[in-house]
């Protein structure tokens, strides 16, 4: 059983650029999460969909977006790229997304802003 | 505002002995809790979780206990072997809101070296 795949793996870009990342879930996980991490907050949520809904968000700038397609795949997206977006991005997927469900980790999207 | 604190980064243990790491929660309506593992170059894995109707849930070697009152719980390894070296993320679920089962909240994260 295939896991959850993330695309790419590591990406440099320029401040002011815009960078789109890829998530593929698990088959018949209806569920994405979206987290950030850094070595100073640790995991944070960005947010989650459930059958192309957007269902909760974190606390991050418009710049940040997401959206889900009908196949359960996820793509987000920051705008405007800015030095400290610089961090691991990593997707999760579940079935149903509620907390008694597991999530299972990609291996995250390395993003470097220089 | 940190919601979930592990206050210890990092905790080292000998082999075949107990390892405790601990997490905090300030937000009372979190209602599940769950421990996850990490590798340098992994996305975490999950390892057990907890209820808040419960105190305590055991897995193999692996257990967690609940102190609601105390807003506290901690992740027991008996006996600690050097493949669990690993970052241990705690992470809390709910509080309140209907899109709040949805996200999970996590500490900073624990780094555990078991030493042979």
């Amino acid at each position: 059983k295939a896991g959850v795949t993330q695309t790419p793996r590591y990406l440099i870009k320029t401040r002011g650029q815009q960078v789109t990342l890829s998530c593929s879930p698990i088959s018949g996980h209806r569920s994405v999460s979206w987290y950030q991490q850094t070595p100073g907050q640790g995991l944070q949520f960005l947010f989650e969909y459930f059958s192309e809904t957007q269902r909760n968000k974190g606390n991050f700038p418009g710049r940040f977006s997401g959206r889900q397609f009908s196949n359960s795949r996820s793509e987000m997206n920051v705008s405007t790229l800015e030095l400290g977006d610089s961090a691991l991005y990593l997707c999760a997927s579940s079935f149903t997304g509620g907390p008694d469900t597991e999530a299972f980790f990609g291996q995250g999207t390395r993003l470097t802003v220089v | 505002d940190q919601q979930v604190k592990q206050n210890s980064p990092s905790l080292s243990v000998q082999e075949g002995r107990i390892s405790i790491l601990n997490c905090d929660y300030t937000n009372s309506m979190f209602d599940y809790f769950l421990w996850y593992k990490k590798y340098p170059a992994e996305g975490p894995t999950f390892l057990i979780s907890i209820s808040s109707i419960k105190d305590k849930n055991e897995d193999g070697r692996f257990t967690v206990f609940l102190n609601k009152s105390a807003k506290h719980l901690s992740l027991h390894i008996v006996p600690s072997q050097p493949g669990d070296s690993a970052v241990y993320f705690c992470a809390a679920s709910g509080g309140g809101s209907g899109g709040s089962n949805y996200k999970l909240t996590f500490g900073k994260g624990t780094l555990l070296t078991v030493n042979p």
